[in-house]
């Protein structure tokens, strides 16, 4: 089945301890990308890839780092990571660009105390 | 990158047709109409994209007026199942997506 996968799905941590999301796609998509959603805020992106090796700024890239090492997979770190990171993440994926239909993946809700 | 207005919130009922309105002023030559659904924690799902005039598929239809400065996401005969937030997208040749708040769209039995 095709699909873009997340773990874990709920994740409760405290502030400053070093976290990672991961994020893998089985549809040989290039590109990848993260979002967080907040209530009234709707989704804003945070990082964005390419292709292996590619990444980019998002709107809202501030406390986040990404890597693209493998083509499937799109890890989200967060290395010391604050309340206002609290939130819920969304990683999708598309064939080759942005404007192509994203397929996103169930969603990672993280709470930092 | 061009901004999109869609009302916050809309109410209808079961079996009625929603219309959704987004405008688009600022929209660029190359830029693609894209709407996309969410249901309450899930991520959200394409449902619609176009460039000009009307598009149609087994979910929606997209209305886009000549000048392009508006479009109009309409869906038929609704249901509770419908009840999400919707959202108006334009997408170009950039990567960067912006989504913004959306427009929530409740269906009443």
């Amino acid at each position: 089945e095709a699909q873009v996968t997340q773990n874990p799905r709920y994740l409760i941590t405290v502030t400053g301890k070093k976290l990672t999301v991961t994020c893998s796609q089985n549809m040989n998509h290039e590109y990848m990308s993260w979002y967080r959603q907040d209530p009234g805020l709707g989704l804003r992106q945070i990082y964005y890839s390419m292709n292996v090796e590619v990444t980019d700024k998002g709107d809202v890239p501030e406390g986040y780092k990404v890597s693209r090492k493998e083509k499937r997979n799109f890890p989200l770190i967060l290395e010391s990571p604050s309340p206002n990171q609290t939130s819920l993440y969304f990683c999708a994926s598309s064939f080759r660009e942005g404007r192509e239909t994203q397929y996103f993946g169930p969603g990672t809700r993280l709470l930092v105390l | 990158l061009a901004k999109t207005t869609q009302p916050i919130s809309m109410d209808s009922y079961e079996g009625q047709e929603v219309n959704i309105t987004c405008s688009h002023n600022n929209i660029a030559t190359n830029d693609y109409i894209t709407w996309y659904q969410q249901f309450p924690s899930q991520g959200p799902r394409f449902i619609i994209q176009g460039y000009k005039t009307k598009v149609t598929n087994e979910v929606a239809s997209l209305f886009i007026p000549a000048d392009r400065k508006s479009s109009t996401l309409s869906l038929p005969r609704v249901s509770l199942s419908d009840t999400a937030v919707y959202y108006c997208l334009l997408l170009g040749g950039y990567n960067k997506l912006i989504f913004g708040a959306g427009t929530r769209l409740a269906v009443h039995p």
